[in-house]
């Protein structure tokens, strides 16, 4: 099963609104990283937050990370029909190499 | 595109049977990861490959088993199917060195059946 949760499990919006997906963790973490897939294809990387990190931009993402409460956010503006898709957040931990991956969040974003 | 490529695009196989996945990694990366993905979940990490030598194995029985190829390529393979095993299967490439951590780049996958 996996050890972080991410909420919400969907989110049905309107293009032009903005979209923030959440995401939780019990251990400790060497970075902490976003993924987007389209219908059960392959995994596209979107964002890297190192655990020194707090805020990171690219384009229209904004990520968040806080690691006294274990979690981190994706702020996806100014939404688009093709934002549509399932978003991961994947964390490495200290203590090895492997990526641990939530439950995934199903954006809609109707036109 | 990541530059990740697996083969073959979709499988269906018996339960009982044995499956073989191939993942040709991205140019320059020397470690292999593989995830499993039921439907409606997140990917679980199965194992990691770097230099031809298992590098961390998730929560999977023996039956599910690895190779890396001096060229850096892989092959997952998995004995007596059963019927859970069903899921889109990705292997994802990254470059490995020591004490610095790069980006899993994720290839399409494969979509396992078993009947």
């Amino acid at each position: 099963s996996q050890q972080g949760e991410e909420d919400p499990q969907a989110l049905s919006i309107q293009e032009g609104e903005n979209a923030t997906m959440n995401c939780s963790y019990k251990t400790s973490i060497n970075n902490l990283q976003w993924y987007r897939q389209n219908s059960g294809r392959g995994l596209v990387h979107l964002i890297l937050i190192r655990s020194n990190e707090r805020e990171k931009h690219s384009g229209r993402l904004r990520v968040t990370l806080d690691t006294s409460k274990k979690s981190s956010s994706l702020l996806i503006t100014a939404s688009r029909a093709a934002d549509t898709a399932s978003y991961f957040c994947a964390r490495l931990e200290t203590s090895g190499s492997r990526l641990t991956f939530g439950e995934g969040t199903q954006l809609t974003v109707n036109p | 595109e990541t530059g990740v490529t697996q083969s073959p695009t979709h499988l269906i196989k018996t339960r009982g049977q044995q499956v073989t996945l191939r993942c040709s990694s991205q140019s320059g990366h020397n470690t292999v990861s593989w995830y499993q993905q039921a439907l409606g979940q997140g990917p679980q990490f199965i194992f990691q490959y770097y230099r031809e030598e298992e590098n961390g194995r998730g929560n999977f029985p023996p039956r599910f088993s690895g190779l890396q190829f001096p060229n850096y390529s892989s092959e997952l393979n998995v004995n007596a199917l059963e019927l859970d095993d069903s899921a889109l299967y990705l292997c994802a490439s990254s470059a490995t060195r020591t004490g610095v951590y790069h980006e899993q780049y994720f290839g399409p996958g494969t979509r396992l059946t078993v009947t």
